[in-house]
């Protein structure tokens, strides 16, 4: 199984920080990675695919980059809506694996 | 507006079965892959497999082969996740989640539609 590993496990920021999440993949998969928003006691939310490209109606603020094991998610100017638990997950192969998640916390 | 909306919250003993029922609208169920995700308590999602509702073809993770069974009903758009022999480190949020396809019907591989979970709860 492929293993993902995000960094930092928690993150504490202010509003309008620039916050970067890593997730680095046991093996390479290319670009076929996705990360997700979950807030307490809902579902997660998809926020981009295929490494980089942003899912529709997902704030534009939001980006993602990388290929082969390292990726980044990074949110340009955080909002008091994106403090929640993120989560990268690869789809190179099966099973599909998850990230143990990063969440950003009030600073 | 695509909806999945899941069967509601079961308690369950040891060594019992479990089946979660996941209603699919507002898109054609048979056109989506569609995938199960648990999450304990406090803990990270896991990615359980899937079935094609078109064919009722399955795929599922190593760890739940043998005692996971994915089922659907076209007729009520309703896929189904039964777990067998549960023990109490199966206690965990149940998710069904709709796999993503392009517009020229390629899979983006991720997750674009999310039911609202299920709490299933194993205890003696």
């Amino acid at each position: 199984d492929i293993q993902m590993t995000q960094s930092p496990s928690t993150l504490s920021a202010s509003v309008g920080d620039r916050v970067t999440i890593t997730c680095r993949a046991s093996q390479s998969i290319s670009s076929w990675l996705a990360w997700y928003q979950q807030k307490q006691g809902k579902a997660p939310k998809l926020l981009i695919y295929k490494a980089s490209s942003l899912e529709s109606g997902v704030p534009s603020r939001f980006s993602g980059s990388g290929s082969g094991t390292e990726f980044t998610l990074t949110i340009s100017s955080l909002q008091p809506d994106d403090f929640a638990t993120y989560y990268c997950q690869q789809y190179n192969s099966y099973p599909w694996t998850f990230g143990q998640g990063t969440k950003v916390e009030i600073k | 507006q695509v909806q999945l909306v899941q069967s509601g919250a079961e308690v369950k003993k040891p060594g019992a079965s479990v089946k979660v029922s996941c209603k699919a609208s507002g898109y054609t169920f048979t056109g989506y892959y569609m995938h199960w995700v648990r999450q304990a308590p406090g803990q990270g999602l896991e990615w359980m497999g899937w079935i094609n509702p078109n064919s009722g073809g399955t795929n599922y993770a190593q760890k739940f082969q043998g005692w996971v069974t994915m089922t659907r009903d076209t007729s009520i758009s309703t896929a189904y996740m039964e777990l067998s022999r549960l023990r109490s480190d199966d206690t965990a949020v149940y998710y069904c989640a709709r796999e993503n396809y392009d517009s020229s019907g390629y899979s983006k591989g991720s997750f674009d539609y999310w039911g609202q979970g299920t709490l299933v709860t194993v205890s003696s």
